[in-house]
């Protein structure tokens, strides 16, 4: 079964970029054609979809976070990653890696939290 | 943006009733549903999927209906480990919107 599995820091200052990094088993991105998903759950609250990236670079973003956000593909080495600029505490939040579209065959990444603070 | 509406936010059961949780979408969606379940400390995970579709890893006690823009979650016979969150997605149009979780609890 294709695995997922979130990598990056954990503090991110205030005004700073938050950057994340999705690994994705097997080398599945490259023998896909698939969207792949960030997704973001502050604490205590519900689910944010933040954007996703296709295998050949398309990407959708939500509109909430268009002006800062940027996500890429590495298909060499089957990873997706997600930056987030200017960020603040609003941001805190653990965020997933997650293929929603074969969610039926690829569960979500365990998550990592980031939290945003001087 | 589609809005999803749950409800409710919170509920309390006991071991071997009957639960129902509803999702709103804010225009029609189809069948373009899904339900997840998050256990505590855990990542979302898919529960019914074209709104009443199981996976193959879903206890039968799980069950979903509901189209265009309403749609229902039911566990017959509630257990002690459907202690979660459970929280709907509709994946007709991006960005792709979330309820914002039921907490089902156990008494």
């Amino acid at each position: 079964q294709v695995q997922l599995q979130e990598s990056g820091p954990g503090l991110v200052k205030p005004s700073q970029t938050l950057s994340l990094t999705c690994t994705v088993s097997d080398g599945a991105i490259s023998s896909g054609s698939d969207y792949w998903d960030w997704i973001r759950q502050p604490a205590g609250e519900g689910l944010e979809w933040i954007g996703r990236i296709h295998s050949s670079g398309t990407t959708n973003y939500n509109p909430s976070f268009k002006s800062r956000v940027t996500i890429s593909v590495d298909t060499s080495n089957s990873l997706f990653s997600l930056k987030l600029s200017s960020v603040t505490a609003a941001d805190t939040a653990v965020y997933y890696c997650a293929n929603l579209e074969l969610a039926t065959l690829i569960p979500w990444g365990q998550g990592t939290l980031v939290t945003v603070s001087s | 943006d589609i809005q999803m509406t749950q409800s409710p936010s919170s509920l309390s059961a006991s071991v071997g009733d009957r639960v129902t949780i509803t999702c709103r979408a804010s225009q029609s969606i189809n069948r373009y549903l899904y339900w997840y379940q998050q256990k505590p400390g855990e990542a979302p995970k898919l529960l019914i999927y074209d709104a009443s579709r199981l996976p193959s890893w879903v206890p039968s006690r799980f069950s979903g209906g509901g189209s265009e823009t309403e749609f229902t979650l039911t566990i017959n016979s509630l257990q002690a480990e459907d202690l979660a969150v459970y929280h709907c997605q509709q994946n007709y149009r991006t960005p792709w919107t979330f309820g914002q979780g039921t907490k089902v609890e156990i008494k």
